[in-house]
């Protein structure tokens, strides 16, 4: 199998708090993840590429000092929010392919949906 | 840059019947891969099919079929035997051989499947 999870699976929190999101790959190495936004009835936004042992790549237009990602290890990736506000509210999706054979594939977290007062 | 189309906001199918959701995609590339993905009300991704590009015959998974026109950039998903939970939004979905890191979504299309 590949199972991805995600922590929290929603969250509220105050305007200016920081949120931290998590995404493990369960039953794989995954030594790329990537993060996803997805705003209702939209299409998935690829925001960053978490990349274990280095710095994340960011897509043009996404702050990196406002999405911090930190990949710690083969199968854990962070995203945390910094100074959330309330254009930040929407659904965060993590994904993973598998280390080394059928890297072609994704594998999906469930998501977190964030929301922001 | 490549692009992904799917020209069919919603669609709508009757139970037991087939349903074909239609998606084009742009590029320059010769080797690459398609997927189709699954999204029900649960909001998880689920894949549905994929497509290697250097492959000529036609994917299937169970029920699910696509017709792949490598010349005319089309990647349609056809649902046989639809059942209600097939009713989900499905995400039509390119990445490059070379650059996993690149991967499109269409705009996504609703399926909805009546009793």
């Amino acid at each position: 199998g590949a199972v991805v999870s995600q922590h929290p699976s929603w969250v509220i929190c105050k305007s200016g708090t920081s949120v931290k999101i998590e995404c493990r790959s369960l039953d794989f190495q995954a030594t790329t993840m990537f993060w996803y936004r997805q705003f209702p009835k939209q299409s998935l936004m690829l925001m960053a590429t978490s990349n274990e042992g280095s710095k994340a790549t960011y897509e043009q237009g996404v702050e990196k000092d406002k999405f911090l990602i930190n990949h710690a290890s083969l199968t854990l990736s962070t995203l945390t929010v910094t100074s959330a506000h309330p254009e930040d509210s929407s659904f965060y999706i993590c994904s993973a392919p598998k280390a080394g054979i059928d890297q072609e594939t994704q594998y999906f977290g469930p998501g977190t949906r964030l929301l922001v007062l | 840059a490549q692009t992904v189309t799917q020209s069919q906001p919603e669609m709508s199918v009757q139970e037991a019947e087939t349903v074909t959701l239609s998606c084009t995609y742009d590029t320059s590339e010769s080797d690459y891969y398609l997927f189709w993905y699954k999204q029900p009300p649960s909001r998880q991704m689920i894949l549905v099919i994929r497509q290697e590009a250097y492959k000529q015959q036609n994917a299937t998974e169970n029920r699910f079929s696509v017709n792949f026109q490598k010349a005319a950039k089309s990647f349609s998903l056809k649902i046989s035997d639809s059942q209600l939970g097939d009713a989900a939004m499905y995400f039509c979905a390119y990445r490059p051989t070379y650059n996993n890191n690149d991967m499109r979504f269409g705009a996504g299309t609703r399926l909805t499947v009546k009793p």
